[in-house]
């Protein structure tokens, strides 16, 4: 059960689109597609932007999207905001069962 | 409104035993299996484990499995996690967390859509 790789920190400007990768393994994220992507204020609880590797749910911005090829999922945030600077973590079903989180990585709003 | 609110966080001395809570509102509570995930400080958030929506099946993280347990009372809307052989690692914020269920065919989904704020687990002599 070793954590999903993601980088500790991306940054980009407003109106720009940053990238956050989260890579795996054949027997977790490259193995299902049951990625999903959580975004944490500090302080606060993990809030839901991205489950079924693509999906949004309702009230997510249509600026987050996901996607994944192979073992690596990403997360892309399109016309970055101020309010978009938070933690971001992804997860995976892994297998019997049991779930898996990435590193978390901080996005910063320049 | 769906919610769900985390109690019984507290200081505890190693190889002591902590009993957390996690009460559900505004959704059939029974209907759902529910995670317990955590966070250590200035960490990443790590599944510690799951349990189905009529307590038949648990799962759990390596890190915690024979240590920990994890239950529910469906008629109190609660989920729980016992705690027990603490370790300064198991230090964290503990969250609960709704595992989603298609609404359509009722089958478990993958993800967790509903979070508590959590509840603090400091173990320490």
């Amino acid at each position: 059960q070793s954590a999903l790789t993601q980088p500790a920190s991306v940054s980009g400007s407003p109106g720009q689109s940053i990238t956050i990768s989260c890579t795996g393994t054949s027997s977790d994220v490259g193995g299902y597609n049951y990625v999903s992507w959580y975004q944490q204020h500090p302080g606060k609880a993990p809030k839901l932007m991205i489950y079924d590797v693509s999906n949004r749910p309702s009230g997510v911005s249509n600026r987050f999207s996901g996607s994944k090829s192979g073992n690596t999922a990403s997360l892309t945030i399109s016309g970055l905001q101020a309010e978009d600077e938070s933690d971001y973590y992804c997860s995976s079903y892994t297998s019997s069962y049991t779930w898996v989180f990435g590193g978390g990585t901080k996005l910063t709003v320049l | 409104q769906v919610q769900l609110v985390e109690s019984g966080g507290g200081v505890v001395q190693p190889g002591r035993s902590l009993r957390l809570s996690c009460a559900a509102s505004g959704f059939t509570f029974s209907n759902y299996a529910m995670h317990w995930v955590r966070q250590a400080p200035g960490k990443g958030l790590q599944w510690v484990a799951i349990i189905w929506y009529d307590g038949s099946n648990k799962y759990y993280a390596d890190s915690v499995k024979g240590r920990f347990t994890i239950s529910r009372d469906n008629s109190k809307n609660t989920l729980y996690l016992q705690m027990n052989s603490l370790r300064a690692e198991d230090t964290a914020v503990y969250y609960c967390a709704r595992l989603s269920t298609n609404p359509l065919t009722g089958y478990l989904e993958y993800y967790m859509d509903v979070w508590g704020k959590g509840t603090t687990v400091t173990v320490s002599s």
